[in-house]
């Protein structure tokens, strides 16, 4: 299979505290996005980070790409309540199509 | 701008069943993909479908089928239903297959089948 494996499955922590997920992929990438999805709902892109990157920025999310150990995560920041949803990393490579990992639940407790 | 709808928000069939869910994209986006996603699990690929053809196919059975119309609307069609077809359905749309463009997720078909 394709599809990659995010670590930890499961992540508890407080409000305040930062929340790192990682996630590997097996194939060569174009791109590698990050998606959060609320309970079962659609998911919502969080952002996109190009395979000739190596870090990305946006608001309280840090997004890293290593290519050569084909894995990435993300670091939230000053994690909020609001924050509980599962994540999940995905990648499009040479068949073009968006393969999503297995994804990370992170319960962000007041 | 209206974003990814996806038709009906639920559905429940009986085994042996067909159904069929519905897609309407992002206006200009000419990509639609479908996924399964099981109770608790993750996103498993289904179809991608972009300008009107079918550009990729996930490992499931000839029972899952779709199609995509010329104003790049989508149906994903399920022969036959089992139990284990039973999961939200997910839709997403992007202006170009995917390849450096962010998709935009509908909020899903959830499906039980009895």
């Amino acid at each position: 299979s394709q599809q990659g494996e995010e670590d930890p499955q499961a992540l508890s922590i407080q409000e305040g505290e930062n929340a790192t997920m990682n996630c590997s992929y097996k194939t060569s990438i174009n791109n590698l996005q990050w998606y959060r999805q609320n309970s079962g709902r659609g998911l919502v892109h969080l952002i996109l980070i190009r395979s000739n990157e190596r870090e990305k920025h946006s608001g309280r999310l840090r997004v890293t790409l290593d290519t050569s150990k084909k894995s990435s995560s993300l670091l939230i920041t000053a994690s909020r309540a609001a924050d509980t949803a599962s994540y999940f990393c995905a990648h499009t490579g040479t068949a073009s199509k968006l393969t999503f990992g297995t994804g990370t639940r992170l319960q962000v407790m007041l | 701008e209206a974003g990814v709808t996806q038709s009906p928000t639920h559905l429940i069939k009986t085994r042996g069943q067909q159904v069929t869910l519905r897609c309407s994209p992002i206006s200009g986006h000419t990509s639609v993909y479908w996924y399964q996603q099981a109770l608790g699990l993750g996103l498993q690929f289904l179809l991608w479908y972009d300008e009107g053809e079918e550009r990729n196919r996930g490992n499931f059975p000839p029972r899952f089928s779709g199609r995509q119309f010329p104003n790049y609307s989508s149906e994903l069609n399920v022969n036959a239903l089992e139990l284990e077809d039973s999961a939200l359905y997910l839709c997403a749309s992007s202006l170009l297959g995917g390849v450096g463009h962010k998709a935009f997720f509908g909020q899903g078909t959830r499906l039980t089948v009895v």
